[in-house]
């Protein structure tokens, strides 16, 4: 089974600064992809941000960036700019992104981070 | 824009009891997956439905099952409840490559 790693069990960050939260996967197979998703303490899954394994830019939205590196098979997550509000529960998931209907997700331990103002 | 509906939100079941949760998926998403967390746990992939037929399997214990209905509803009923299965179960829909997750269920088994 594909295995996604996140050693960072929790990362602390000044309000306004920027924070790096790691990811790296276990596979060569060109037909993944993959997710970082946010969960407050709330408990729902927000998604932030998607990385095919194909594409030949690093996927960005808003505050949210991907440092992908293929040759190291990582996809760190980049938060510029930390909110109080992105104090949460940050996952790491990768999914097949071909080969039929079977596109389950595979997540990361998670990395809990705190924003301090 | 109608999201991923989960139900009941909480739910308190005592061991040995049975318990269904509810998904309902975002309209003409034909694929449903089912999740679990455990506390401080990472999501754990169950059992997906392609078009209301079974598509994948997890590791969905025995005494769990599940199915999705001709409106592409899905229920994941579960039997004699263990204090382990306690968790937040998490539904989610898709029609092609994109997830929507739904709020979830939170089961505490006491």
């Amino acid at each position: 089974a594909q295995k996604i790693t996140q050693t960072q069990p929790g990362m602390f960050v000044q309000e306004k600064e920027a924070v790096t939260l790691d990811c790296t996967y276990d596979t060569s197979d060109p037909s993944y992809g993959l997710f970082w998703y946010k969960q407050p303490s709330s408990g729902e899954m927000i998604f932030l941000i998607y990385q095919g394994f194909y594409d030949q830019q690093n996927a960005t939205e808003g505050r949210y960036s991907l440092n992908f590196q293929k040759a190291r098979k990582s996809a760190n997550l980049v938060i510029s700019a930390s909110q109080l509000g992105d104090s949460a529960m940050y996952f790491c998931a990768m999914r097949r992104n071909s080969g039929g209907s079977n596109y389950k997700l595979t997540f990361g331990k998670g990395t809990l981070l705190t924003v301090n103002p | 824009a109608a999201g991923v509906i989960q139900s009941p939100r909480h739910l308190i079941k005592e061991k040995r009891e049975t318990a269904t949760l509810k998904c309902y998926p975002i309209p003409r998403h034909d694929t449903v997956y089912w999740y679990q967390q455990g506390p401080g746990q990472d999501p754990q992939f169950l059992i997906s439905f392609y078009e209301k037929m079974q598509s994948d399997k997890g590791s969905i214990p025995d005494r769990f099952s599940a199915q999705q209905f001709s409106d592409y509803h899905s229920e994941l009923n579960m039997s004699s409840l263990e204090l382990g299965d306690s968790a937040l179960y998490f539904c989610a829909s898709s029609l092609t490559l994109g997830y929507t997750f739904g709020s979830g269920t939170r089961l505490t088994v006491v």
